[in-house]
């Protein structure tokens, strides 16, 4: 069954340098989404992306953020400048373009700012 | 986006039927419901999806009663490795490209021996 992979699964980072989360979704998947989960608490919707643009995105997902799709096939998170709050699992998930289907996740990143 | 309401956690044996329900009284017409597994460390993992009455796979059932106000996952005969965190998740998948899913705390099932 095709999946969503990211890498790399752990990032440890120091306060305030430039991390990219990469995530290679489903292959003929056309909607992409990246969430965040600090430990123990609830998954978190940052953005969703469609046509090479951004459909929408929450209050977390400020100018620190962005996202990419460099070429056919990566889907990329930038966290520019990282923070201690930073710090929690990052899922990048995809979905089809057909009507009601579901998204599909990766294993995540842990990113861990020190 | 509806919200919705489950039971914080769960106890289960091996072998046994277990079933959780989700509370969604603002569904909106155009809202499916959808459930996810987590496992720790893991991203959450499709397990199943409807919109009313009642959905079967190789892994679960969905009931949804005419109401559409909650709906009930029922995982049958239980093993120690379906002991994860169960969401449930309601939005609607034909809104143009906002699909964003928003989720609660989950229902923390613990499978034992």
């Amino acid at each position: 069954e095709p999946e969503v992979t990211q890498t790399p699964s752990h990032q440890v980072t120091q306060m305030g340098q430039e991390v990219i989360l990469r995530c290679v979704p489903i292959s003929n998947h056309l909607y992409f989404y990246w969430y965040r989960q600090i430990l123990g608490q609830k998954v978190e919707f940052l953005v969703s992306f469609y046509n090479n643009e951004i459909s929408e995105k929450s209050e977390i997902f400020d100018d620190q953020f962005s996202v990419e799709r460099p070429d056919g096939s990566n889907f990329t998170l930038k966290i520019r400048s990282t923070k201690l709050e930073d710090s929690a699992m990052y899922f990048c998930a995809s979905s089809g373009s057909s009507v009601n289907q579901p998204q599909h996740f990766g294993d995540g990143t842990r990113l861990s700012i020190l | 986006l509806a919200k919705t309401t489950q039971p914080i956690s769960m106890d289960s044996y091996e072998g046994q039927e277990v079933n959780i329900t989700c509370s969604h009284n603002n569904i909106a017409t155009n809202d499916y419901i959808t459930w996810y597994q987590q496992f720790p460390s893991q991203g959450p993992r499709f397990i199943i999806q409807g919109y009313k009455t009642k959905v079967t796979n190789e892994v679960a059932s969905l009931f949804i009663p005419a109401d559409r106000k909650s709906s009930t996952l029922s995982l049958p005969r239980v093993s120690l490795s379906d002991t994860a965190v169960y969401y449930c998740l309601v939005g609607d998948l034909n809104a143009g490209n906002n699909r964003k899913l928003i989720w609660g705390l989950g229902t923390s099932l613990a499978v034992n021996p």
